[in-house]
């Protein structure tokens, strides 16, 4: 069974753009959740989509949101980037969602903001 | 809001040692937690979760936690340290934040460095 695919891996954009992620969940994962990943803030928490609705979110600013398709994909969009946005991006899927569902993760997109 | 504490950010031990991985939680009610390891490059994997059942718990790679509800802590120990165990270990913590709507909190990690 494949894993939980994210691209691009990396990504390099300028202060001010926006810059998309994509995640592709494990064949029959309805939830798919996305993290934040800082040297000194760590893991944090963003929003968890399960079947094309946005469950819940983390604290942050509005210039972060997502969305999920009817094949459960998913993606995450920042506006406005910012220098401090600058992290590794998880995204992580399961079957029923955050409460005791192991999350699976993928491997991460790392965006570079200059 | 839950929150997660791992008690140091670096630990080292040698090779054949035990390895202690601490962490504490804050939960008014029963919590579901979870030990993740992450090796360089690489996202999450997870090594074992405690979800309400049994206290003591066991993983892959021969870990195992204790959920302590007394002392509000889910440590995570190995008897004897591999150098493939050099990873970085994350303690996490899901919680109910309204509406059956869970939220997954983490510690910081604790980067776990073997010595020959």
């Amino acid at each position: 069974k494949a894993g939980v695919t994210q691209t691009p891996r990396y990504l390099i954009k300028t202060r001010g753009q926006q810059v998309t992620l994509s995640c592709s969940p494990i064949s029959g994962h309805r939830s798919v959740s996305w993290y934040q990943q800082t040297p000194g803030q760590g893991l944090q928490f963003l929003f968890e989509y399960f079947s094309e609705t946005q469950r819940n979110k983390g604290n942050f600013p509005g210039r972060f949101s997502g969305r999920q398709f009817s094949n459960s994909r998913s993606e995450m969009n920042v506006s406005t980037l910012e220098l401090g946005d600058s992290a590794l991006y998880l995204c992580a899927s399961s079957f029923q969602g955050l409460s005791t569902d192991t999350q699976y993760f993928g491997p991460g997109t790392r965006l570079t903001v200059l | 809001a839950q929150s997660v504490t791992q008690l140091g950010s670096h630990v080292s031990v040698s090779e054949g040692a035990l390895v202690l991985l601490r962490c504490n939680y804050s939960s008014s009610v029963p919590p579901y937690l979870f030990w993740y390891v992450q090796y360089p490059n690489q996202g999450l994997q997870l090594l074992l979760k405690y979800t309400s059942a049994a206290t003591l718990v066991k993983g892959i790679n021969g870990f195992e936690a204790e959920f302590k509800k007394s002392e509000t802590s889910f440590h995570l120990t190995k008897p004897s340290a591999h150098m493939s165990d050099a990873a970085e270990y994350f303690c996490a913590v899901s919680w109910d934040s309204g509406g059956s709507n869970y939220k997954l909190t983490f510690g910081k990690g604790t980067l776990l460095t073997v010595n020959p």
